[in-house]
């Protein structure tokens, strides 16, 4: 069975500074990644997903993400960080099911404070 | 504007009684599926379906049920069975065509309260 580590359940960082979030995943396949940001008491939104090719996939709100397959890590980074950026993150792995669409495994979160 | 509804947005309920959550979805996505959301467990998936009148279970069925009678539609119900419902749930929908990275878009959330 797929799973997903984050191991940062909190992070600080200054506005303005570069942001690195850790995802570490386990499956036996080539997997499909996503990171999702969800702000209090709201929903999640996409924010990239990697499947195939590049292994550098860039997101919306200036996000990118880096697939390493040597290290099982699909870790998300940010070169500035603004303050509108505070939530949590969450990094998932899917694995296809028969008939098609995914079941998606997340991680546990990284909540992201934002210091001004 | 296309995109998944989740009602009611706070719901609270005595220990006992069932209750259902609803989920709407205009996406025209074949694929939707339900998860449980408690602090510091991330999201679990509680049931999915990829077709109307099918379903399977995620991997925390246990106490609660579902039914896929439209597309657009996958009520959950949380029945007494459920241990522990307090939580917050939220709804997902995806397509089955396409780049098949089969991304899912979320609803708002369901925050359930049971007492």
């Amino acid at each position: 069975a797929q799973s997903v580590t984050q191991p940062d359940i909190h992070i600080t960082v200054s506005e303005g500074a570069s942001l690195e979030l850790r995802c570490n995943y386990s499956y036996g396949a080539t997997p499909y990644l996503f990171w999702y940001v969800q702000s209090p008491g709201q929903g999640l939104q996409l924010l990239l997903k990697y499947f195939s090719g590049d292994t550098l996939v860039q997101g919306i709100k200036g996000f990118e993400a880096e697939f390493k397959r040597s290290q099982s890590s699909f870790n998300l980074r940010k070169p500035s960080v603004h303050w509108s950026d505070a939530a949590e993150y969450f990094c998932a792995v899917g694995a296809g099911v028969t008939g098609g669409g995914n079941k998606l495994t997340f991680g546990t979160g990284t909540q992201l404070k934002v210091e001004l | 504007d296309g995109g998944i509804t989740q009602s009611p947005k706070y719901l609270f309920r005595k220990e006992g009684q069932n209750v259902t959550l609803s989920c709407e979805q205009n996406l025209n996505h074949d694929a939707m599926y339900w998860y449980r959301q408690d602090p510091g467990q991330g999201l679990r998936l509680i049931y999915y379906s990829q077709i109307v009148n099918d379903f399977q279970k995620g991997d925390i069925a246990e106490g609660y049920s579902v039914s896929r009678e439209k597309k657009e539609s996958f009520p959950l119900t949380v029945t007494s069975a459920q241990k522990n419902p307090t939580a917050f749930y939220l709804c997902a929908s995806s397509t089955l065509v396409g780049d098949r990275s089969y991304e899912q878009y979320f609803g708002p959330g369901t925050r359930l309260t049971v007492t």
